[in-house]
């Protein structure tokens, strides 16, 4: 069965320090893997997206990780500020399959 | 350009009743995908709408239904309420793909429901 676990479930940082949130999942055959950032109450915004041969993908102050063998990605976030308090979905897909296998979220609590 | 549109945004109704969600894709795409978003979880796939097609459907009851128009609108309809039902559904759409792969997903803001 495809699954995809993120942690921390949530976390709490102040403005301007870093974070790192991690995606583990167990997709196969791997195609990509798209973290997406939602705000309360609206729709996911993707930020990043990465295939098999990428292992690094930066959206201005979110960079992406990707170590396809251990099947292991991370999300990390540069002197955050008070617009990233949000919900961090990772996302995977498989080749050959329209669907999408979605992680549960980080919920990420930035405070001034 | 206007993205992912969804309606209504709110939405409160009482167990049993019946309801009907909206969702325009962006223009130039041809598939149309449903998610159920309970509180503090990922999103749920319900449903995948190719070209009118139903192209997939998730692990939800039958009180749960979907089409899609010629316009490649679509809407979720959904039948005697539970209060579970209770969630934010969402709208994504992307563009033509081959058979069987996926495309980057563009979501709609969400229809928020309440079931009473």
């Amino acid at each position: 069965k495809n699954q995809v676990e993120q942690s921390p479930q949530s976390l709490i940082i102040l403005e301007g320090k870093n974070c790192t949130l991690q995606c583990n999942y167990t997709v196969s055959p791997f195609s990509n893997l798209r973290w997406y950032k939602q705000d309360t109450g609206r729709g996911p915004v993707s930020l990043t997206i990465m295939t098999f041969s990428e292992n690094t993908k930066s959206n201005g102050r979110y960079t992406a990780t990707l170590d396809a063998d251990t099947k292991q990605s991370s999300l990390h976030i540069t002197a955050s500020q008070l617009s990233d308090s949000a919900s961090y979905i990772c996302v995977v897909s498989a080749k050959n399959d329209y669907k999408l296998s979605f992680g549960a979220g980080t919920t990420v609590t930035v405070r001034a | 350009d206007a993205g992912v549109t969804q309606s209504p945004t709110h939405l409160i109704k009482t167990r049993g009743q019946q309801v009907t969600l909206r969702c325009s894709p962006i223009s130039g795409h041809k598939s149309v995908s449903w998610y159920q978003q309970v509180l503090g979880q990922g999103p749920q796939f319900i449903f995948q709408y190719y070209e009118k097609e139903e192209r997939g459907r998730g692990n939800f009851p039958d009180r749960f239904s979907a089409r899609q128009f010629p316009n490649y609108s679509s809407e979720l309809n959904v039948n005697a309420l539970l209060l579970g039902d209770s969630a934010l559904y969402l709208c994504a759409s992307s563009l033509p793909s081959p058979q069987g792969r996926a495309d980057t997903q563009y979501f709609g803001p969400g229809t928020r429901l309440t079931v009473l």
